[in-house]
């Protein structure tokens, strides 16, 4: 079955980047979706296949993905920002959908 | 407004069966293929099923395979997901969610982007 891989922890100060990635064989030919879930709630979709946003997502989230790393990027990091955040694709060869295992993100 | 409500969670024994329920308002539900995620306590999120808008298509994650059932009644605007045979490895929340793209089929399937506040279930003795 396919498997995404994530950093189980980023930190980073506020004002900073954050880079979260998350890692499949060759990833960059499916299209990848974020999500944010901070805690005791349900996820957000912040970013959806690959680099586009859904309304009202900030401009400071975007996505990338190439070969076998897909990335969301978080500019200038608010405490706000702070919550897990998981990749999803979907696998042709099983017709499942997968996740990553999340990256927490800290605000330091 | 948009929104999904989901009910049925609860404790129940293993071997038992429990059927959640996912009420839809403010969108045409019958548009939009529906989803199940479950999030163990302190894991990450899992997808368990897959309906497509029409109900012609579903699809199960290999660990509930054979256990669980996704329906759905678009007269109704409501989601369903009956789960057989419970084990203590079925205890999570359970949320219900929508795709982002109309009458997707799948592949073409494009992120989830509304979602329920999830319903508890809890499989213990």
């Amino acid at each position: 079955s396919y498997v995404l891989t994530q950093p189980p922890s980023v930190s980073v100060a506020p004002g900073q980047t954050a880079t979260i990635t998350c890692g499949g064989d060759n990833i960059g030919t499916k299209n990848v979706h974020w999500y944010q879930q901070k805690s005791g709630q349900a996820p957000v979709l912040v970013v959806y296949d690959d680099r586009d946003r859904p309304s009202g997502i900030p401009e400071r989230f975007s996505g990338s993905n190439s070969g076998n790393t897909a990335t969301l990027t978080i500019s200038r990091v608010e405490a706000g920002d702070e919550a897990d955040y998981h990749c999803q694709v979907w696998d042709v060869r099983s017709d499942h959908w997968v996740f990553g295992g999340g990256t927490k993100l800290t605000v330091l | 407004q948009v929104q999904l409500v989901e009910s049925g969670g609860g404790v129940v024994q293993p071997g038992r069966s429990l059927r959640l329920s996912c009420e839809a308002s403010g969108f045409s539900f019958s548009n939009y293929a529906m989803y199940w995620v479950r999030q163990a306590p302190g894991k990450g999120l899992e997808w368990v099923s897959l309906i497509l808008y029409d109900g012609g298509s579903e699809f199960y994650a290999d660990s509930v395979k054979g256990r669980f059932t996704i329906s759905r009644d678009n007269s109704k605007n409501t989601l369903y997901l009956l789960m057989n045979n419970l084990g203590p490895e079925d205890t999570a929340m359970y949320f219900c969610a929508r795709d982002s793209r109309r009458y997707c089929t799948s592949i073409d399937c494009q992120g989830l982007d509304i979602w329920g506040q999830g319903t508890k279930v809890s499989v213990s003795s």
